[in-house]
């Protein structure tokens, strides 16, 4: 099993849909959770950033981390065709000092049809 | 500059040669980290410098390679006797101090490699 399970879709919706993402991981040691979003041809940018259990928000984003069932979820409200890309999750941890390491999801591609 | 630069944005290059790849990352950070992205997987963790101090090396997956950073400026990895396995992104990515948890990170557009 790898440590961080992402379906990669494609996932395809039309403008306007609330899209849900989500990954499960298996190593109890994660505390940092990040969500990315990556453009073709283009490096990840950080989307949202949750440290422990609970929810984010932040505009038409919302992360929610679930540490109890190792899950995370990034809600997308009113999603446009600019929102179209590849969404990474991607989490460390505090093991041996190294929570710079980020252990990345396979990643899972949008399409938002206008 | 206003970003994290690499270059060259694509390298094809026949199995057996060696290839340098080089990040300049974001004027002032401190901390510079490598990651790989191979077709269909998830980014896969290389290399990690902050400052002077030793680099976190743990994360390179042969001998063939390594990576060399001057104190807090460019860096550059190298892949000596490339394999068609070698073939990736290969992205960089700056944060001004130590990315607790990826804080802060900012990475670049990556070096596509293929080898052939």
């Amino acid at each position: 099993q790898k440590e961080v399970e992402q379906d990669p879709g494609p996932l395809s919706v039309p403008e306007g849909a609330i899209v849900s993402l989500n990954c499960t991981y298996s190593n109890s040691a994660f505390q940092y959770f990040m969500w990315y979003r990556q453009y073709s041809r283009k490096g990840p940018e950080l989307l949202m950033y949750t440290y422990s259990s609970g929810n984010k928000e932040d505009g038409r984003f919302t992360a929610q981390v679930d540490k109890s069932s190792k899950y995370i979820s990034l809600f997308i409200r009113d999603s446009q065709p600019s929102d179209s890309a590849t969404y990474l999750c991607a989490m460390s941890g505090n093991s041996g000092g190294s929570n710079y390491k980020l252990t990345f999801g396979k990643g899972t591609l949008l399409t938002v049809n206008p | 500059g206003a970003g994290v630069s690499q270059s060259p944005s694509n390298k094809v290059t026949e199995k057996g040669k060696d290839v340098e790849l080089r990040c300049d990352p974001i004027s002032g950070h401190t901390a510079l980290y490598w990651y790989r992205q191979r077709l269909g997987q998830g980014l896969e963790f290389l290399i990690y410098f902050q400052g002077n101090s030793a680099p976190d090396k743990s994360g390179l997956p042969s001998d063939r390679f390594s990576a060399e950073r001057t104190g807090e400026s460019v860096s550059t990895l190298t892949i000596q006797r490339t394999q068609q396995e070698d073939s990736a992104v290969y992205l960089c990515a700056s944060s001004l101090v130590i990315g607790v948890g990826g804080d802060g990170y900012t990475f670049g557009s990556g070096t596509r490699l293929t080898v052939v």
